[in-house]
């Protein structure tokens, strides 16, 4: 499987933008690009995923390289909740859709009011 | 979002008994669902995909004959773990792959402890 590199931990303060970088110089031309974030003790949850083109949704935005070796997830004001790790996953499609995912230690980030 | 809800939260049981666990999809159909498995301090890792109506796909060290999975309808996904062992405790999390085929809803976990 393609791997993914993030920072092991950022820091920001609320209500700032958060830039999360990952890297992925394997990716194939059928890979997109997930991401999902954990709170503690509670399951995954879905954020955002492209293929080529920059992505917006109500949660934050994804930018894609041209190259698509790296992408930046971004969170445009920070809050308390938005706390948690955040996986950057390639994702390979079969049958009908996105195969079982294959998480990375992640981006923990940690929020200062 | 849609929900995917997961049953028991957190369950204690001895050395050698069985313990299932369920994932449902609450608002949304799901042809598949995986299931993963997290230890402490750790990253999730795939188990297997749970395909309704068929046999489940198990990853490579992942034992078929110890965790059991059944998906007989297109809203739920049974996780058995069989004669469990210490070694089993673990987070357990199930996931459902929406309509799109784009994104899975996670469940809350389960908590495992043998004792």
């Amino acid at each position: 499987d393609a791997k993914t590199t993030q920072p092991n931990s950022m820091e920001s303060n609320e209500e700032e933008p958060v830039h999360l970088p990952c890297n992925h110089s394997t990716i194939s031309g059928t890979d997109y690009i997930h991401w999902y974030r954990q709170l503690p003790s509670q399951g995954p949850e879905y954020v955002i995923h492209g293929l080529t083109s920059n992505v917006n949704n109500r949660m934050a935005s994804l930018a894609i390289a041209e190259d698509r070796k790296s992408s930046t997830l971004i969170l445009h004001r920070a809050t308390l909740r938005d706390a948690a790790v955040y996986y950057c996953i390639l994702s390979v499609y079969s049958g009908g859709g996105a195969d079982g995912l294959t998480f990375g230690k992640g981006t923990h980030l940690i929020i200062q009011p | 979002g849609a929900v995917v809800s997961q049953h028991p939260s957190w369950v204690i049981c001895k050395s050698g008994t069985s313990v299932k666990i369920e994932c449902r999809s609450l608002d949304f159909q799901a042809t598949t669902m995986f299931w993963y498995r997290q230890f402490p301090k750790q990253s999730l890792m795939l188990m297997a995909t749970s395909n309704e109506g068929s046999k489940a796909t198990y990853e490579q060290g992942v034992e078929k004959d110890k965790f059991l999975i059944n998906h007989a309808s297109l809203t739920l996904s049974t996780l058995t773990v069989t004669s469990a062992h210490p070694e089993d405790s673990s987070f357990y999390i199930c996931s459902a792959r929406d309509q799109t085929g784009d994104i899975q809803y996670f469940g809350a976990g389960t908590r495992l402890s043998v004792l």
